[in-house]
């Protein structure tokens, strides 16, 4: 099994509609993050969380919330999509001062 | 702005040769330079890193050269295999800080 297990593996939405991606981790780590990746930009922070009570925002957090409920998991809303939010979503975790583990990705379309 | 500059965007390497991806960044706080490897349908993992208080670090086929004067770095992969075809992401961070800049990768492509 995955360390760090992201679902839906893929999703095709329209715009408007409300989206919730998740990322559960058996890792036992603290800290877990969430990514965006658009060809030619490398990876994004959207949002990051420290422990269960800390939530930060990243460096493209505009559209998109989070919610850390539980040490082990760790959600990415969007509210109300947009085309421009079609791209490849991940969630990484990891401990203190140590490198990050990323899941295998959300693969996310918006007509 | 880019805080973490990184070329080439793609990279065609024959079966035996020398891969070189090269990054630059601005931000003299940068304390951890990691690399991620990258296949498709996967996540990036971890596959070498390097802190400033050297200027070299070589696992197995992969080196990292630093050059903290220039503000640069750089992964080398001798003996490319076609295995090694994926996208490699440079990265940067302040270890106090734990927040991880990402380069913007290279698509390298090892052919027979």
């Amino acid at each position: 099994d995955a360390d760090v297990t992201q679902t839906p593996r893929n999703r095709i939405t329209k715009t408007g509609k409300r989206i919730m991606l998740e990322c559960s981790q058996t890792k036992g780590h603290d800290r877990m993050y969430w990514y965006r990746q658009d060809p030619g930009l490398g990876l994004q922070l959207i949002y990051y969380s420290f422990d269960v009570k800390d939530i930060n925002k990243g460096e493209i957090s505009d559209g998109y919330s989070v919610s850390r409920q539980a040490q082990a998991k760790f959600s990415l809303s969007l509210e109300s999509a947009i085309p421009n939010q079609t791209a490849l979503y991940f969630c990484a975790t990891s401990d203190a001062n140590q490198p990050q583990h990323f899941g295998d990705g959300t693969r996310l379309s918006i007509l | 702005q880019q805080q973490v500059k990184q070329s080439p965007q793609s990279l065609i390497v024959q079966k035996g040769g020398i891969s070189i991806i090269n990054c630059a960044y601005e931000n003299t706080a940068f304390d951890y330079f990691p690399w991620y490897q990258q296949f498709p349908g996967k996540g990036p993992a971890l596959l070498i890193a390097i802190r400033p208080d050297v200027s070299e670090k070589k696992e197995g086929r992969f080196t990292i050269s630093f050059n903290k004067s220039a503000k640069q770095f750089s992964l080398h992969i001798m003996d490319s295999q076609p295995g090694d075809s994926a996208t490699y992401f440079c990265a940067a961070s302040i270890t106090s800080y734990d927040k991880v800049i990402f380069g913007p990768g290279t698509s390298l492509s090892v052919i027979p």
